[in-house]
């Protein structure tokens, strides 16, 4: 079946560091792949998200490309600040009419 | 208007009751969903609707009941509660199934004493 693999947290970056949180998939067909964002005491939300092989999905300065041929999706952002410390989750879809979600990596970014 | 509410925002019960969580969305979407969020914040789908009918029922104990009355209601019952099921319940729903995003509510924090 579809499964996601996130790269295990907590993260801990100083304000300012590069962030990269890994996400490999593996999925029959050509599944959507999508980044959320769970802020603290919060529901999920979209970051961002790609369709297809080679898009590339942006928002808020993160960055993901969908790379078919390393069936990856990481997600990158050059700059961090305080506010971007929260869980994120990288996830696939369609599969069976479902979506399929990695285990989350928590991110804390310190002054 | 909130896209995707829940109530109540907060649930603490006695192991043996019974609750409800009721969650609405008013974005005109097909599908919605319930997941189970642990303290280790590891998402579980349990269920998911599309247009009032059940089309995933994960392996989740029989008491819990998904009740659809539209495409713009899920409710989630539980009968019988146990320390177990103390987590956050997560309401969500897409258009077209998983291809699109979905959108979450703010969750339900339930805790069984």
């Amino acid at each position: 079946g579809d499964s996601v693999t996130q790269m295990e947290g907590p993260v801990t970056l100083s304000e300012e560091a590069f962030l990269t949180i890994n996400c490999t998939y593996t999925a029959t067909g050509y599944p959507s792949l999508f980044w959320y964002v769970q802020y603290p005491g919060e529901g999920l939300q979209l970051l961002l998200k790609a369709t297809k092989a080679d898009d590339k999905g942006s928002n808020k300065g993160f960055e993901a490309t969908y790379r078919k041929e390393t069936t990856s999706f990481h997600l990158e952002k050059g700059s961090v600040q305080v506010s971007d410390s929260a869980v994120y989750f990288c996830a696939l879809g369609p599969g069976a009419g479902k979506s399929t979600f990695g285990d989350g990596t928590t991110l804390t970014v310190k002054p | 208007d909130t896209a995707v509410s829940q109530t109540p925002k907060y649930l603490v019960t006695q192991m043996g009751n019974d609750k409800s969580i009721k969650c609405e969305q008013n974005l005109g979407h097909d599908t919605m969903y319930w997941y189970k969020q642990d303290s280790k914040k590891f998402l579980k789908i349990m269920f998911s609707y599309n247009n009032k009918e059940l089309i995933i029922n994960e392996t989740v104990p029989n008491r819990f009941s998904p009740k659809s009355p539209d495409k713009a209601h899920l409710n989630l019952h539980i009968n019988s509660l146990e320390l177990g099921d103390s987590a956050v319940y997560f309401c969500a729903s897409s258009q077209n199934g998983g291809a699109n995003e979905q959108f979450f509510g703010p969750g339900t924090r339930l805790t069984v004493l």
